[in-house]
Order: structure tokens, then sequence, then C-alpha cells
């Protein structure tokens, strides 16, 4: 699997843009770029995902750059429901389809939105 | 619609006692899986089922069993608790019909080995 790797901590003002970079040198062809984040004591949330083209949904927006070695989650507006733990992880290859789900998190960014 | 449910929230057990966790989900979801969080750190797979009747092992799987009873409802069993199992256990499940498919999780449950 590829592994990913983040910043620790990023700090963001309400209503501002959190642009949260994610860096994945190793990524396979195949392979796809997911954002999960976890609200403090809750499951983590699946944001969106992607595999070489710009991603947008009502939550956030993905861009990848062109040789798919890194990648950045933008909140557009953020709001301080958005302080949580973001996780960027590249999905494994499939493998029969039993791979699917098989994600592996690493420690991700805190993100702090503040007013 | 609740999702992926986790039974109970909340548990603490001496350690040698058994315990097992309970997880259903209403989406019609063929594969399901059980993670583990320790403070700090990112979640890690213990066991997985990519369909009913089927079950594997994932990265921490020692001390764990699990049962997939059926396509709703995927159990996980500690039969001697140690300290070490202190955790907070999350279940998930994905319709796997498409590579794309999100995980679902549910909100976990807290368990405490003294």
């Amino acid at each position: 699997d590829a592994k990913t790797t983040q910043p620790t901590s990023m700090d963001c003002a309400e209503g501002r843009a959190a642009n949260l970079p994610c860096n994945h040198s190793t990524i396979s062809g195949n392979e796809y770029v997911y954002w999960y984040r976890q609200i403090h004591s809750q499951g983590p949330q699946y944001i969106i995902h992607g595999l070489k083209n710009n991603e947008t949904n009502e939550m956030a927006s993905l861009i990848i750059t062109e040789d798919r070695k890194s990648s950045t989650l933008i909140l557009p507006h953020a709001t301080l429901r958005d302080t949580a733990v973001y996780y960027c992880i590249v999905s494994p290859a499939n493998a029969g389809g039993t791979s699917y789900g098989k994600l592996t998190f690493g420690q991700g960014t805190i993100l702090t939105v503040h007013p | 619609n609740a999702g992926v449910t986790q039974t109970p929230k909340f548990q603490v057990l001496k350690t040698g006692q058994s315990m097992t966790l309970q997880c259903a989900q209403d989406m019609n979801h063929n594969s399901m899986y059980w993670y583990r969080q320790d403070p700090g750190m990112g979640l890690r797979l213990i066991y997985y089922s990519a369909s009913e009747g089927t079950t594997d092992k994932g990265e921490v799987p020692n001390g764990y069993n699990v049962s997939r009873l059926n396509k709703r409802e995927f159990s996980l069993r500690l039969e001697s608790a140690a300290p070490s199992q202190t955790s907070v256990y999350f279940c998930a499940s994905i319709e796997d019909r498409s590579y794309n498919s999100p995980l679902h999780f549910g909100n976990g449950t807290r368990l405490t080995v003294t």
C-alpha cells in the first residue's frame, strides 16, 4: 500500500478556506486517494475521494497533482464544526474485491478552526 | 436508516473476562470490518468479512474472534480480555459493488480493561 504523509496539525480561521496537504509519492496507478475525518468521540466520516481528476462535492474539494504524488483537501468556508482529525488514505490495489474497505489510517492532521 | 450501529457504547472489563461487541448495518452492505483505535493513533484493522459466511484477519487479529452472523451483523469477541485491548473499537461496512464505495463507520465502543 502507498503511504501518505500529512502535517501533524493545522489552524484555520472560521470562514476561511482550509487547505490540507497530503503527500503520497509512491501511489500506484490504480490507487485512489480518499479523505476521511474524525470529529472527537465519533466514528470516521467519509469526505471525498479521487483518482486523478479534481473532485468536488457538498463538503469539500480535492485537488490531485498531475503526477498524483500529492493532493490537497479544501474546505472552502471552514466552520468550528470542521475541527477534527483529517485522514488522507490511499486505497489498496484491487485484489478480487476483498480489499475494499481495508484502509490504512495514519495519524492524520488535526485541524483546529478558531473564531 | 440508522447506518452502522454498535453496542455497547462503553464497557469496562477485568483482565480475563470475555465479551462480545455487536455491530449491525441496515444498508444491505456485503462487507463489514472491525477496527481499533488507540489514543493518538490511527485506526488498525482487526478482522473483516468480505461477504456473509467469510471472515479474514486484518493487521492486528491476535486476541480476537469474529462472527458474521448474517448479512447485517458482524460481532467481535474477546475471549480473555487483556489491558492491551483497552481501545475504541469501530465497526464499518462498505457497498463493494463499486470500487469507489466509501466506508461507513459506527460511533464506536469504548472498552477499558483493568
